[in-house]
């Protein structure tokens, strides 16, 4: 199976800070990683898909970028609503898709 | 817009089979992939398989032998059945959509939809 990491696992900040994650994988993946947003009792929403395109309605402060086995989310300035847990995920191959552990993002 | 509901018993018995149903509104079952992922504290979020309107399905290899999806078109549902169930497939059953997002170069998977959530338990 794919591997993937997150780190870091658990990460504080503020309203209005800049903050990156990162999502490396155990093999290249190419583009074919996507990232996901929970909040608390709800199901994950999708965010990116193929490593930067954002998707419909997903606020322009999101982005995402890298390729092959490194990619990174950033979010550019930290809005109230922002404060969830963000997972990777890989769609190279589906036997089997995986994702990576999450990263808790909270309120410093 | 696209709306899935998972349904089924919350509470299973070990040894016993688990059973949980998706309706889909606001798309039809014809199109795309229909899949489920499930998230317990202790494995993260694991993809169980998916179903294609053909009836085609592919399955975690490490679920494989206990895991059955199934659709039915006609009534805009697919389900799961995993037999054999232990305390370790306690967890949140999620059904999603698994759409491709095409370029001019190739086609990207993602779980562009998800249900609620189903918490199923698997207790005595």
């Amino acid at each position: 199976d794919i591997q993937l990491t997150q780190s870091p696992s658990s990460l504080s900040a503020s309203v209005g800070d800049r903050v990156t994650i990162t999502c490396r994988s155990s093999q290249n993946i190419k583009i074919y990683l996507n990232w996901y947003q929970q909040k608390p009792g709800k199901a994950p929403k999708l965010l990116i898909y193929a490593a930067s395109s954002l998707q419909t309605g997903v606020p322009s402060r999101f982005s995402g970028s890298g390729s092959g086995t490194d990619f990174t989310l950033t979010i550019s300035s930290l809005q109230p609503e922002d404060f969830a847990a963000y997972y990777c995920q890989q769609s190279y191959t589906t036997l089997p898709y995986t994702f990576g552990q999450g990263t808790k993002l909270d309120m410093k | 817009q696209v709306q899935l509901q998972e349904s089924g018993p919350g509470l299973v018995k070990p040894s016993e089979t688990l059973s949980l149903t998706c309706t889909v509104s606001g798309d039809s079952l014809n199109t795309y992939y229909w899949t489920w992922i499930r998230q317990s504290p202790g494995k993260g979020l694991e993809w169980i398989g998916y179903i294609h309107d053909s009836g085609s399905t592919t399955y975690n290899p490490s679920l494989r032998s206990r895991i059955t999806i199934s659709v039915d078109t006609s009534i805009n549902q697919f389900s799961l059945k995993m037999t054999s169930v232990t305390a370790a497939d306690s967890a949140v059953y999620y059904c999603a959509r698994d759409r491709p997002y095409c370029s001019s170069i190739s086609c990207y998977r993602t779980f562009d939809s998800w249900g609620p959530g189903s918490l199923v338990t698997v207790s005595s």
